[in-house]
Parts: structure tokens; C-alpha cells; sequence
């Protein structure tokens, strides 16, 4: 069946650096939309990016949507201690688009 | 405005009971969806309704069933509760069926 997976599924980064994570799906996506978790709390809506090969930029986050609209990364830069949280990128199904499938996650650990 | 909101909170039962999980959309937004999460895991698709139809269902056994209501509120029901159903229950509501989903706070569901 279609997967969406992520990688890495940890990291733990110093304040002030870069932090990226990469989601592959198994199939097209028409769509792929990215998603903040904070530990205790429920997912938040950050971006969708609809076109192959989009690139759209949130101040210190840059989302891309690849060529093939199989993949897709987050790119954080000059991460701070307010960026810890879960961060899943989720797709809809091709068979459905109502159906949204979401990633493994990648969970963000900032050392001040 | 509110945001989407579920009651209860947190819910403790044990195995072979039901239960009834509830949810109230953003006014004015049509669709609601209902994933399961796992600690550790993204949520799982397992059901959307938009204006009180079922669009879209995922892989879980018919113990699980929801309906939409004329005011757009929802409820999960699942019954015949097992161990492996221990989870945090989300309730997503959005515009319509491909636009950004809003989660509400989740319920706490622990079956022993």
C-alpha cells in the first residue's frame, strides 16, 4: 500500500543550527502538507505545497516539493528552542484524496 | 473564534466496553476527520465525513464507527474496546475535503 516515510526520525541539534527532514512517499502525491506537533499537544498545520518542484519559505523554514511530487523536505534554519516539537508531512491518498496519510515524523531536540 | 474542540479529554475503560468520543468543528467548516496516534507514531487516517456523508475510511475494523451530525459535530464510536486501541484519538475539521486540516486537543483514551 502507499507509505510516507521521514527521515531521520531523531534529532537533537544545538540552538543555532540547521536541522532538515526529508519525507518520501512510495507513489505521486497530488498534494503534501507539513504539520508541527509540540510534545504533549496536537498537530498544527504549517504549509501545503501543491506544484512539482515548489519551494515556499516561512522566515526561518523552507519547504520544497520535488520534481517528481514524491518527496519533500523541511529545512529550519538557525533552529531556536521554540522549534522543538514533532514535525510530519502527510499526503492524500491517491486512491482518495480524502483519505490523508501522514509520516513517520521527525522528532526535533534543540540544546540551548 | 473557537477552535475544534473534543470531549472528553482523557477516558479510561476497560476491555470489551464502547465508547463515544466527540467533536465539535471550527463554525463554519464542513468536513471532519478522526485519526488515531500512537505514542511515537503520526496519526492514522480512520474516517472522514463532509456535510454528514462518509468520504473516505481507513484500515480499522468495523468496531469503529462515526456519524456527522446537521451541526457539523461529530462522534467516534468504538466498540468492543481492546488493549491495542489505547491511543490518542484526533479530530481534524477543515473547509473541505483538500484543504488544511485543524486539529482539536485529542482524547486520551487508556483501556486496561
Amino acid at each position: 500500500g502507499q507509505q510516507v516515510m521521514q527521515i531521520p526520525q531523531y534529532q537533537h541539534v544545538q540552538e543555532g543550527e540547521d536541522f532538515t527532514t526529508y519525507c518520501n512517499s512510495s507513489t505521486t502525491l497530488s498534494n503534501i502538507q507539513w504539520y508541527k506537533q509540540r510534545p504533549g499537544g496536537h498537530p498544527v498545520f504549517l504549509i501545503q505545497l501543491v506544484k512539482s518542484g515548489e519551494v515556499k519559505k516561512q522566515k526561518r523554514l523552507t519547504f520544497q516539493f520535488g520534481e517528481a511530487k514524491k518527496n519533500s523536505s523541511l529545512h529550519i534554519t538557525a533552529t531556536q528552542t521554540t522549534d522543538v516539537g514533532t514535525y510530519f508531512c502527510a499526503g492524500p491518498r491517491l486512491d482518495s484524496s480524502y483519505k490523508l496519510i501522514f509520516g513517520s515524523g521527525t522528532r526535533l531536540l534543540v540544546r540551548p | 473564534d473557537a477552535g475544534v474542540t473534543q470531549s472528553p479529554t482523557h477516558l479510561i475503560k476497560t476491555r470489551g466496553q464502547h465508547v463515544t468520543l466527540r467533536c465539535s468543528p471550527i463554525s463554519g467548516h464542513k468536513s471532519v476527520s478522526w485519526y488515531q496516534q500512537v505514542l511515537g507514531q503520526g496519526p492514522q487516517f480512520i474516517f472522514q465525513y463532509y456535510e454528514k456523508e462518509e468520504r473516505g475510511r481507513g484500515n480499522f475494523p468495523d468496531r469503529f464507527s462515526a456519524r456527522q451530525f446537521p451541526n457539523y459535530s461529530s462522534e467516534l464510536n468504538v466498540n468492543a474496546l481492546l488493549l491495542g486501541d489505547s491511543a490518542l484519538y484526533l479530530c481534524a475539521s477543515s473547509l473541505g475535503n483538500y484543504n488544511e486540516q485543524f486539529f482539536g486537543p485529542g482524547t486520551r483514551l487508556t483501556v486496561l
